[in-house]
């Protein structure tokens, strides 16, 4: 089992949705981190948080640290947040640990 | 554009082949990442350097030899690879390496091995 689950895996949206993926993780973390991964590889940092909640545009990322969860949200999704959102747990001592990604794909 | 180049940005080589990954990066981080990315599988962090210095290696097979040369420079020194090593290999540079560190990739280097 990996240490940090995402959810879902894949997910098809119409424009305007309000999207919301998932990320529980096991381990005692210094940060977490949303990633989003376009077609052809190139990765983008969109957060790091280690607690509460950080906005930028339509994205919204929200931690909780006693349920070992986080949520990123999109809202107002439109076809060019189509990609692969990473999620991934700094621990501790610094090892990064990266979910298997959430495939989002929005059609206009 | 985000700060940190990789090239070649694709590779073909045989197992018998000796090639590299080159990452350069000119935002003044003091950390440099290798990462891999297989089809279906997380990514894997492969090295960290900091100041130039390997501070973890997370038992990657010795035909994987990293090099940094200096804080902007990183390689990748490939050497008789198996068709398993096949995936995206990415770059990354960090601030620092200790503490929250927000990460910045390179497009990456989809490497195959036939």
């Amino acid at each position: 089992k990996n240490e940090v689950e995402q959810s879902p895996q894949n997910l098809t949206a119409q424009e305007g949705e309000f999207i919301t993926i998932n990320c529980s993780y096991s381990v005692g973390i210094s940060a977490l981190h949303w990633l989003q991964q376009h077609p052809g590889g190139g990765i983008v940092s969109l957060f790091m948080l280690s607690s509460g909640k950080k906005k930028h545009g339509r994205l919204i990322a929200t931690i909780n640290i006693q349920e070992k969860h986080s949520s990123l949200h999109i809202t107002a999704s439109h076809p060019r947040d189509s990609a692969v959102y990473i999620c991934a747990v700094e621990g501790v001592y610094n090892d990064m640990r990266f979910g298997a990604g959430t495939r989002l794909t929005v059609k206009p | 554009e985000t700060g940190v180049t990789q090239t070649p940005r694709h590779l073909v080589m045989g197992m018998t082949n000796k090639k590299s990954l080159k990452c350069e990066q000119h935002l003044g981080h003091n950390a440099m990442y290798w990462y891999k990315q297989s089809a279906k599988k997380p990514l894997e962090l492969m090295f960290v350097y900091s100041l130039e210095e390997r501070v973890e290696n997370n038992s990657v097979p010795s035909r994987f030899s990293p090099e940094c040369p200096n804080s902007s420079h990183l390689f990748l020194h490939l050497h008789t690879l198996q068709p398993e090593d096949s995936a995206l290999y990415l770059c990354a540079s960090s601030q620092n390496s200790l503490g929250a560190n927000v990460l910045t990739f390179g497009a990456g280097s989809r490497l195959t091995v036939l």
